[in-house]
């Protein structure tokens, strides 16, 4: 057990629709990333927050948007959903301590996922 | 920019047979790498981690020499067991700059090992 928790693990909806997909990091940690996992894209990273701030933005579409609240769960958001948004979207959190050289060794500690299905 | 390339799978072994899974890998500078296991349902796992040349990572028999020399980071494991099939991934982590936040995975190699 990562000790990270996403909710929920299925997510079964229509075009159009928007969902919300919420994580909880591990104790103590204070980053939290979103990765999206599909057959074809392989894994790529969405967005990183750090303390409540956003800090890095990798390729999440203008439809997905992310938050990071006081009490460090995280949530993302997509919405007018495609076919193509279909995929595993994994929580990581992290125990980095701000932007020093030890923070780049921290492992990444990921949740189970939520498999998200547009139809 | 950085990337990682894995050896195309699905690789397919017998129980005790010796596995590798080639990495390599394009970075500014050294970056840390990682190995990383996805088992049937779950989430990703560290596996083992290296964070400067020649180190070596290690866990559960798995081990991965950090090359800078060849720029690779390859998983061996002398007798693997069923339990082994999985999803593997390398990664790496850069030093700094704009990506110094993520990780930037491989497409991953899926094992399967046969009793």
């Amino acid at each position: 057990d990562s000790g990270v928790t996403q909710t929920p693990k299925h997510l079964i909806t229509a075009t159009g629709q928007r969902v919300t997909l919420r994580c909880s990091p591990r104790s103590g940690d204070l980053s939290v990333y979103w990765y999206q996992q599909s057959l074809d894209q392989g894994l790529q990273f969405l967005i990183q927050y750090y303390n409540g701030e956003e800090r890095a933005k990798g390729n999440i579409l203008e439809r997905f948007s992310a938050q990071q609240f006081p009490d460090l769960h995280s949530e993302l958001n997509l919405s007018s959903l495609e076919l193509g948004d279909s995929a595993l979207y994994f929580c990581a959190s992290s125990a980095e301590a701000g932007r020093g050289l030890s923070s780049y060794n921290s492992p990444l500690h990921f949740g189970n996922g939520t498999r998200l299905t547009v139809t | 920019g950085n990337s990682v390339t894995q050896m195309e799978g699905p690789v397919t072994l017998s129980e005790e047979a010796f596995l590798t899974i080639n990495c390599t890998y394009t970075a500014t500078g050294y970056p840390s790498l990682f190995w990383y296991v996805q088992y049937p349902g779950e989430g990703l796992q560290l596996l083992l981690k290296a964070t400067k040349a020649d180190d070596k990572g290690s866990n559960k028999g798995f081990e991965a020499t950090y090359r800078k020399e060849t720029t690779s980071f390859h998983l061996e494991k002398g007798s693997v067991q069923v339990s082994d099939s999985a999803v593997y991934f390398c990664a790496l982590r850069p030093l700094k700059g704009q990506g110094a936040q993520k990780l930037v995975f491989g497409q991953g190699t899926r094992l399967t090992i046969n009793p």
